[in-house]
This record gives C-alpha cells, sequence and structure tokens, in this order.
C-alpha cells in the first residue's frame, strides 16, 4: 500500500486566494483526520470522519474552512477565503476501526499565504 | 477528557548516553498510548503502542516505553542515543472508544555527537 496520499505538498498563495487541499486515506481505512501543525499552536486535529460523515468538525477554525468525503478513498480540506494565519502543514491521517492501531499520517501539505 | 502532557520542549543528550522523553496522560477509561516520531518535512511515523498486556513496549529503532498506570504516564526511553535519533516526538492518547488520537505538544530530541 501506498500510504496516505496528500496533495499538493507545498502550496503559495496570495490571501484572499481559495486553496484546497487534497488526501487519499489509506485502502480499508474506516476512518479519516485533518490535522493543522504550527510551531505555536502544534498538531490540532480539525474535523475526522467516519465512513466518510464528518463526526466532529469543532476543531475547524472557521467558516472560512470546510471539508468533504464524497467517497472513502477521497477527502479535500478548503480554505476560501485564505488568511496568512492560516499558513501552516497539513496533514491528513487514517485509520481501521477493526484493529488496535493508531494512526497512518501522509506527508502533509505546507501551506504558505502571502 | 483526555489529554496528554509532555514537560519538555527540548531534550539534548550526548551520543551513546540513555535517553527519556517524558509523558503524562488523562483518560476516563483505560487508555491507548502511542508514540510517533516526525523528521524535518516529514509526516509523523509511528514508533510503538501500548494496548493491554506487559508494561514495557518494545518499538522500532530501538525504542521502548514504560506504561505505569499509577502515575498516569507512559516514557519513551533507548538505552543509548543516536545521532539519527535527533527528531520531534510526540505521545498521544485515546480511550478505548474509536476517538481520535489525542497528541501532545511535542518534545525536540537533540543527540549530540
Amino acid at each position: 500500500d501506498a500510504g496516505v496520499i496528500q496533495s499538493p505538498r507545498h502550496e503559495v498563495t496570495e490571501m484572499g486566494q481559495e486553496v484546497t487541499l487534497r488526501c487519499k486515506p489509506i485502502s480499508g481505512h474506516d476512518y479519516l483526520f485533518w490535522y493543522r501543525q504550527t510551531m505555536m499552536r502544534g498538531l490540532e486535529l480539525l474535523i475526522y470522519f467516519n465512513n466518510n460523515v464528518p463526526i466532529d468538525d469543532s476543531g475547524m477554525p472557521e467558516d472560512r474552512f470546510s471539508a468533504k468525503m464524497p467517497n472513502a478513498s477521497f477527502s479535500t480540506l478548503k480554505i476560501q477565503p485564505s488568511e496568512p494565519r492560516d499558513s501552516a502543514v497539513y496533514f491528513c491521517a487514517s485509520r481501521s476501526a477493526k484493529y488496535n492501531e493508531g494512526q497512518f499520517f501522509g506527508p502533509g501539505t505546507r501551506l504558505t499565504v502571502l | 477528557a483526555q489529554s496528554v502532557a509532555q514537560p519538555e520542549d527540548q531534550v539534548n543528550v550526548a551520543e551513546g548516553n540513555p535517553l527519556t522523553v517524558k509523558c503524562t496522560y488523562s483518560v476516563s477509561g483505560n487508555p491507548y498510548l502511542f508514540w510517533y516520531v516526525q523528521y524535518p518535512n516529514r509526516g509523523l511515523q509511528f514508533l510503538l503502542k501500548y494496548i493491554t498486556g506487559d508494561n514495557l513496549v518494545k518499538g522500532s529503532y530501538g525504542f521502548e516505553a514504560e506504561f505505569n498506570k499509577s502515575q498516569t504516564s507512559f516514557h519513551l526511553k533507548k538505552p543509548s542515543a543516536l545521532v539519527s535519533d535527533s527528531a520531534l516526538y510526540f505521545c498521544a492518547v485515546r480511550d478505548v472508544g474509536n476517538t481520535p488520537l489525542v497528541f501532545g505538544k511535542g518534545t525536540r530530541l537533540s543527540v549530540i555527537a
């Protein structure tokens, strides 16, 4: 298995632009998580899905952030409009509900909003 | 609510010396405990976990961790540190249910040759 795949790996955009981050979880995994990592706040859980259904989005910082999971193999995190304070590394992770496993992380998307 | 504390932002150790990275947790039920490592510009990689059984858990790259229920701790250890162990280490916890992992703030380990 290729692991969790994220794209793009790096994104540089200007304030006010729409940004879409993409994630392909490990095949067969039931849970998908979006995290944000910054120096100041560490690793924050933004939202997670179970069987494509959003379970908890209380970590989403503002209405500018939205996430979707249209099917078991794809999820997006969208920021519209983007702001400089959104600059961070965004991680997607997935795991199976069947085993006592932790979460498997993707390589992350480094977002820079100018 | 679940929580994890990593009391040290930075740990420095000489190569060849033993290392310890501390972690304490709070959870309502029985904990599932994990350690992850993050190298520069990489995602988090799983190191080891405690679910049940022996309190001493062995993981990747020669790391081990000891679960101590009375002290609610899960410290990461290695008998002899390598320069290549230098990275950011995260402790994480979740309860028995299918909840997301809650991560500590991370401890940066620096192994000096």
